[in-house]
């Protein structure tokens, strides 16, 4: 079946820029998980969605970055006036329950650099 | 305060040779997950194992082998008899606390296995 997609897969822009990135989950899937990875780096969670219920913003670096998930379904990160730090992998990943019996599913991320 | 060290940066191993991989975790809580990832060189992250703070049992699964010891807040990961398609960066991740669905990961340990 269809896994975790994520685009655009490259995403170059200039400092200053604001990005859009976006995630589609695993059809059913009601946990919603965002993660930046920077280079030679783990994994850094962002922020995760759940169902309607108000969204775990307390990864988010900055006020600058935000996420939605529409539908509870698509999901995506918005970063606003881009800054070189914000060059990563950005991972997107989804589960099918809240609680830890189900796997998180990822994305193949997107490589964002900011020039 | 979670986190998660993998000390070993970069480990290279001849096929056919065990090799083990090692994650130490710092909780406060008593109830906690801990995972191990795959991360192979397409890029997506793939689920390995999952172990709760209360079931110490190690577990086998084919070459692969986890040892849990609370003891030493040690989760170390075995690879035996590797093989090239092993070769890939791996994570060690914890979860716990408040927020279960905060991943807490660790910088990763990339593996290559050489034929």
């Amino acid at each position: 079946g269809a896994g975790v997609s994520q685009s655009p897969s490259n995403k170059v822009t200039e400092k200053g820029k604001d990005v859009e990135l976006r995630c589609d989950p695993i059809s059913g899937h009601t946990a919603l998980y965002w993660y930046r990875q920077s280079l030679g780096q783990g994994l850094e969670f962002l922020i995760y969605f759940q169902g309607n219920s108000a969204p775990d913003k307390s990864g988010l670096p900055s006020d600058r970055f935000s996420a939605e998930r529409t539908g509870g379904s698509v999901s995506t990160l918005t970063i606003q006036r881009t800054q070189q730090e914000d060059s990563a992998v950005y991972l997107c990943a989804s589960s099918l329950s809240p609680t830890l019996d189900y796997e998180q599913y990822f994305g193949p991320g997107t490589r964002l650099t900011v020039t | 305060a979670q986190k998660v060290t993998q000390a070993q940066t970069e480990i290279s191993v001849v096929e056919k040779e065990d090799v083990t991989l090692d994650c130490v975790y710092e909780t406060r809580d008593t109830t906690y997950y801990l995972f191990w990832y795959k991360q192979p060189p397409s890029g997506e992250l793939v689920f390995l194992i999952r172990r709760n703070s209360f079931d110490e049992q190690n577990e086998i699964s084919g070459r692969y082998s986890w040892n849990f010891q609370k003891s030493t807040s040690s989760f170390n990961f075995t690879i035996t008899a590797s093989q090239v398609v092993d070769s890939a960066v791996y994570f060690c991740a914890l979860s716990g606390g408040y927020n279960f669905n905060k991943f807490y990961f660790g910088s990763g340990t990339k593996l290559n296995v050489k034929p």
